[in-house]
Order: structure tokens, then sequence, then C-alpha cells
């Protein structure tokens, strides 16, 4: 089963400092999902990009999609506790709906 | 309030013993999909449906049967339980890219 990459896995800040998380793979996405999820409860979708080089933002997380629809970033300014999660991306390759998640990225912000 | 219910939220049952986990959404949703999560491997997508008595298999589907008789629901059916389909499972649906929303997640434990 492919998996999407995403790094770092584990990430500990204070308060206030800026993140960036990744989401590599080798295969190009028709679209790619970001999603938060917190324990014992399903993931919350942040953002869709379909488009390479699409960049959205989100109060302060940015999501950018590369130019060759391969990879992804999710930036994070002043980080606060309420953003505290397991961050999660997401990726159709095939344009089948066929879905797969990568391994996530577990973020928590210190007070 | 646009949801995505599932249940049970929690069982515990026994090797072969046939269970059917509920999934269903009040948004009118074409797309819907099952997924389970796993310490390790992340989200992996079992059955997916893109409309009524359209199904297909995504990566696990082994030991599983879906049905989508209606827009509003699918079921995840386990026909004989093993240990290792123990999980938490998923429910999710949306218009179309990208699974949207999730249902609350059942943990199932085959013993």
């Amino acid at each position: 089963t492919q998996l999407l990459e995403q790094s770092p896995q584990f990430l500990s800040i204070q308060e206030g400092e800026n993140l960036t998380v990744y989401c590599n793979s080798s295969s190009v996405f028709s679209s790619l999902q970001w999603y938060r999820q917190e324990p014992g409860e399903g993931p919350v979708l942040l953002v869709t990009v379909v488009t390479g080089g699409e960049v959205k933002k989100l109060k302060r997380l940015t999501f950018q999609f590369g130019d060759a629809r391969k990879d992804s970033s999710l930036h994070i300014t002043a980080a606060q506790p309420g953003d505290t999660g397991l961050y999660l991306c997401a990726g159709d390759t095939s344009g089948t709906y066929k879905y797969i998640f990568g391994t996530g990225t577990r973020l928590k912000v210190l007070a | 309030e646009a949801q995505v219910t599932q249940n049970p939220r929690y069982l515990i049952t026994v090797t072969g013993k046939k269970l059917t986990v509920t999934c269903s959404q009040n948004m009118n949703h074409e797309y819907m999909s099952w997924y389970r999560q796993d310490p390790g491997l992340g989200l992996r997508q079992i059955y997916y449906s893109m409309n009524v008595e359209v199904t297909d298999k995504g990566d696990v589907p082994e030991g599983y049967k879906v049905s989508r008789k209606e827009k509003r629901n699918f079921p995840l059916i386990l026909e004989s339980p093993s240990p290792n389909q123990t999980s938490l499972y998923f429910c999710a649906s949306s218009l179309g890219t990208g699974p949207a929303f999730f249902g609350q997640g059942t943990r199932l434990t085959v013993v």
C-alpha cells in the first residue's frame, strides 16, 4: 500500500512559533487534501488543492501545492495550543477517487 | 446539522461472528467511503462508492463487504471477523473531490 510521506512525524513547539509540515510522493495527484484529527475523533477537512502551484490560506494556515502536483506543504504562523493535533494529507493519484493518506504529523503546541 | 453518523461507536465481538457497522449521511453526497486507522499505518481506504449501486475496492478490501442501496447509507459488513480486523474505522462522504466529512469512528475489537 502506497503511503504519502509526511515530515516531520512529531513536532513540539512553543506558542507563537512558526512551523511547516511537508507531504511528499513520487506520484502526481489529481487533488490533495489536508486534515486535522484530534484523539478519538474523525479527521476534519481543512483544505483541498487541485492546481499545481496553488496557494490557499485559512487564517494562520497556508497550504501550497507543488508545481508538479507531487508534494504539498502546510505552514502555520504563530502557532497556538488550539492547533495541537494530528495533521494528515491525502490524495487521489488516478482520478478514480481511490484516496491514500499520509502517516501524519503529530503537532503539540505548548502554552 | 450536516453530519456523518456511524454506529456503533464501540464494539467487541468474537472471531467469526458477522457484524455490520452502519454509516449514514444527511448531505445528499454521492461519494462515500470507508477507512481503517491503525498505529503506524495511517488511514487506509477499504471501499468507496461513487453513487447508488456503484462501489469499488480501496487498498485493503479483503474481509469486508459494502452495499449502497440508498444514497444516504453505506454499511460496512464483516462476514467473518478476525483479530487482524481490530481497528478504528471511519466512514466519510463528500460531493466529489476527497472525503470531506468523517463520522465519529467505530472502535472494533475482535477477540
